[in-house]
């Protein structure tokens, strides 16, 4: 099946810096991912859409200017996020879909602790 | 926001086969049922899906009722390695490909 990676798996860091984390589709070309959100003993809670070349689709409540995604190329999209505080520890998950109405893949998530 | 209602927990013994519910009374024609589940700290991982047919793969059959509101997702084997939340989405087709996670059913397979 389809693989999705993402980097790094786990990171801490100090309140007020940015964290960036990169989701890779490794045998398919994306035209398509999908960030999430997902807070212990929680569901997913989807935070914003992109696709190759444009500006990402953001939820409701979800800051864009705190969540910057970037998804320059068909097998990569980046999700920043920016004066981390630890209210946005989390573990972040990314997903990926070829093509329109394809299943989506999901990656292995990236722990997120800030101190 | 989701479209589907499951129970929160259920329990199956290993090698005894699992019956997951989701009901999605609200299903639009053209919206298909996915499931998947999350192992603890993992990604989700994609089971199956579909659209009116019951469909069958590897990991477990999609049983879906002819008026289309609810679904069961059966393993037919389980095993300790299956103890995962499972999820039942429907897929939004008005605004593509979003897919929205409801509350899953927390499955333990028991030894």
């Amino acid at each position: 099946g389809a693989v999705v990676s993402q980097h790094p798996s786990r990171v801490i860091c100090k309140s007020g810096t940015s964290v960036k984390i990169e989701c890779r589709s490794l045998d398919f070309q994306a035209t398509t991912m999908f960030w999430y959100r997902q807070f212990p003993k929680q569901s997913l809670m989807l935070m914003a859409t992109s696709n190759e070349g444009s500006k990402a689709t953001y939820e409701q409540g979800v800051e864009k200017d705190k969540f910057l995604i970037n998804h320059a190329s068909l097998t990569l999209s980046t999700l920043t996020v920016t004066s981390a505080h630890p209210e946005d520890s989390s573990f972040y998950i990314c997903s990926a879909q070829e093509g329109f109405g394809n299943e989506q893949f999901f990656g292995p998530g990236t722990r997120l602790t800030v101190l | 926001d989701a479209k589907t209602t499951q129970p929160p927990s259920m329990d199956c013994a290993e090698g005894r086969a699992a019956n997951l519910p989701c009901n999605h009374s609200t299903i639009s024609g053209n919206e298909y049922v996915y499931w998947y589940r999350q192992i603890h700290s993992q990604g989700p991982q994609y089971i199956i899906h579909g659209l009116k047919n019951n469909e069958t793969n590897e990991m477990a059959s999609l049983i879906i009722t002819e008026d289309r509101k609810s679904s069961t997702l059966i393993l037919p084997h389980a095993t300790l390695r299956d103890t995962a939340v499972y999820y039942c989405i429907v897929r939004v087709a008005l605004t593509g490909n979003q897919f929205y996670f409801g509350t899953g059913t927390s499955l333990t397979v028991i030894p």
